[in-house]
């Protein structure tokens, strides 16, 4: 099994404020990097999915990159506000079949 | 349109008891899967399913039997609980093996071990 890294564990951040943290992934037999958040008492909605090196994605204010030569992908938030206080997931997708999932960034707007 | 439906949303089990946690979907998605969530550790897979009548193991099947006889439904059978197997659990499904879409979850279940 391979090891998905995010960073940092745990943000927090004012409100207002633009924030970005990163997941690591292995750089050898990628098909795709999902990113997902994940509200308390939720289940995890998915934001991203992602294949291409290079690729950026966008959705609102919340945008990533991907990186598959080096295994990485960023997370940015624009202009942080409450309600994107929740846990952002990365995960890989393994021998195309299923997805290996970091263990999160906690992130918490503070008004 | 009620996306992946988990049942129960709680439960408590004494050691040694037995208990099926069931999932349904009602996207006609082919890939199922279930995770567990436990404390500091992200999503750890237990099994996963690509269509009906096919199963494998995950990252941590111990304790853990599944079947698929249809497309709909992916029950996660535990034989004896032990209190290691105390966690929050998760269905998910999804259209294809993750390459364009990602995967849509239940609202999980969440499980003690006494």
């Amino acid at each position: 099994i391979l090891n998905v890294e995010q960073s940092p564990q745990s943000l927090h951040v004012q409100e207002g404020d633009s924030t970005n943290f990163t997941c690591s992934f292995p750089s050898s037999n990628f098909y795709a990097l999902h990113w997902y958040r994940w509200e308390t008492a939720k289940s995890p909605e998915a934001l991203f999915v992602m294949t291409l090196n290079g690729d950026e994605k966008k959705k609102g204010r919340i945008s990533a990159t991907l990186n598959t030569k080096e295994g990485y992908s960023y997370l940015y938030i624009k202009g942080s506000q409450p309600e994107d206080s929740a846990t952002y997931l990365c995960a890989f997708l393994q021998g195309a079949q299923k997805l290996v999932f970091g263990q999160g960034t906690r992130l918490t707007i503070n008004p | 349109n009620a996306g992946v439906t988990q049942t129960p949303k709680f439960r408590i089990l004494k050691i040694g008891q037995s208990m099926t946690l069931q999932c349904t979907q009602d996207m006609n998605h082919n890939y199922m899967y279930w995770y567990r969530q436990d404390p500091g550790m992200g999503l750890k897979l237990i099994y996963y399913s690509v269509g009906a009548g096919i199963t494998d193991k995950g990252e941590v099947p111990n304790g853990y039997n599944v079947s698929r006889s249809t497309t709909e439904d992916f029950p996660l059978r535990l034989e004896l609980a032990a209190p290691s197997q105390t966690s929050v659990y998760f269905c998910a499904s999804s259209y294809s093996q993750g390459l364009s879409l990602g995967y849509t979850f239940g609202s999980g279940t969440r499980l003690t071990v006494v």
